[in-house]
């Protein structure tokens, strides 16, 4: 079983604050989405990276893949009560469409 | 557009009960997907359909689960019977034949069973 490993899986901060929270794997996967959940909502997709090395960036949040494709981060500057929520990574197994969900981090902005 | 729809949104049932989830996917796409949601095991993904066509059910967690996609616009999940171990909130997602594979997750329905 391929695993995504993330942390932290708690985070609590002050609005204002920056953080980065992480996305691990012992293999290689093709490409890795990230998502965001609220609370009674299903997760909505954030970003998809695919090369390894790639950046992008959504207004405050970036999203960096790693280079060899093992591990990925997420960096929000300057947090938002807004940004409250769990945010999940999830591995493609390509065009099988399946995906394997990290546990997620769930991440608290406190005004 | 409408977005991915299930129902119940709650559901809470006695231990031994059928309990049948309902889906329906955003119209046009091919593939619809069930993952069910705890906190232990975060999210798993149980069965997937392609053009109605069930495709892996390796996720299915035993017998008392099984799952329809009668046509493109309406799939169900059922539990029975059902067990307290059962409860969590069960998310249907669908996606169109794309290379962004982005999966469009409903609002969830939560299922207590007692």
């Amino acid at each position: 079983t391929q695993l995504l490993e993330q942390s932290p899986q708690f985070l609590s901060i002050q609005e204002g604050e920056n953080l980065t929270v992480y996305c691990n794997s012992s293999s290689v996967f093709s490409s890795l989405q990230w998502y965001r959940q609220e609370p009674g909502e299903g997760p909505v997709l954030l970003v998809t990276v695919v090369t390894g090395g790639e950046v992008k960036k959504l207004k405050r949040l970036t999203f960096q893949f790693g280079d060899a494709r093992k591990d990925s981060s997420l960096h929000i500057t300057a947090a938002q009560p807004g940004d409250t929520g769990l945010y999940l990574c999830a591995r493609s197994g390509g065009s099988n469409y399946k995906l394997t969900f990290g546990k997620g981090t769930l991440l608290t902005v406190n005004p | 557009d409408a977005g991915v729809i299930q129902s119940p949104r709650h559901e809470v049932t006695e231990m031994g009960q059928e309990v049948t989830l309902r889906c329906k996917p955003i119209s046009g796409h091919d593939y619809l997907f069930w993952y069910r949601q705890t906190m232990m095991r975060g999210l798993e993904l149980l069965i997937y359909f392609n053009n109605n066509v069930p495709i892996d059910d390796s996720g299915m967690p035993e017998d008392r689960f099984s799952a329809k996609m009668p046509n493109a616009s309406f799939s169900t999940l059922k539990i029975q019977p059902s067990e307290p171990r059962d409860s969590a909130v069960y998310f249907c997602a669908s996606t169109m034949l794309a290379p962004s594979g982005t999966q469009y997750f409903g609002p969830g329905t939560r299922l207590l069973v007692l």
